[in-house]
């Protein structure tokens, strides 16, 4: 069966460029969340939509992060003008429904490298 | 705000072992759900167990084991005669019912390692 999945596995990026990572939920979940996993953490959340809805960005770091899911499927996260701390695996995702009990899956992550 | 800690960074095990790793969560919600999850090598998080705060009892699926100790703010996990494939990163995971929220507050991961 089809899991999160999430593209591209591994993005480079100068400092300074824009880049754009996408999410793709397990099909009918309502939830999707963002998370950051800088090495050897634990993921840290960094926004949540319930549907097309932003309900939670309270952990994006910068106003450089931005995140969409404009018709409540796929969702794009966003870093612009990239720095080297925004270095990191970020992950992706998803729940069935919008319950703080339910389970969420997770795609294998994006790992950003930021030169 | 919630917080969790897994003070153990990393454990070391000789196959067939059994191996308990610690986590300690805080927070100020009577309703919280707690979650271990494994990551692999590979990266991918994997879902191993759900407990919700008025559910203190132990549980067991095969290998694995939890102990949930609400006057310890305790949740421990136990891998029973382990084996090598149980090397992964190990996950402690909070979530509160208050609000509209619904993320995951993780701790820090304790990296086990199982040698033949």
């Amino acid at each position: 069966g089809a899991g999160v999945s999430q593209s591209p596995r591994y993005k480079v990026a100068k400092r300074g460029q824009d880049v754009a990572l996408r999410c793709d939920p397990i099909s009918g979940h309502v939830s999707l969340f963002w998370y950051q996993q800088a090495l050897g953490q634990g993921p840290e959340f960094l926004t949540y939509f319930q549907n097309e809805a932003q309900l939670d960005k309270s952990g994006l770091p910068s106003d450089r992060f931005f995140a969409e899911r404009p018709e409540g499927s796929v969702s794009t996260l966003k870093i612009q003008r990239t720095q080297q701390e925004d270095s990191a695996v970020y992950l992706c995702a998803s729940s069935l429904a919008n319950r703080v009990d339910n389970e969420q899956f997770f795609g294998p992550g994006t790992r950003l490298t930021v030169l | 705000a919630q917080k969790v800690t897994q003070a153990q960074t990393e454990i070391s095990v000789v196959e067939k072992e059994d191996v308990t790793l610690d986590c300690v969560y805080e927070t100020r919600d009577t309703t919280y759900y707690l979650f271990w999850y494994k990551q692999p090598p590979s990266g991918e998080l994997v879902f191993l167990i759900r407990r919700n705060s008025f559910d203190e009892q132990n549980e067991i699926s095969g290998r694995y084991s939890w102990n949930f100790q609400k006057s310890t703010s305790s949740f421990n996990f136990t891998i029973t005669a382990s084996q090598v494939v149980d090397s992964a990163v190990y996950f402690c995971a909070l979530s509160e019912a208050a609000g509209s929220a619904r993320q995951l507050t993780f701790g820090s991961g304790t990296q086990l390692t199982v040698l033949p």
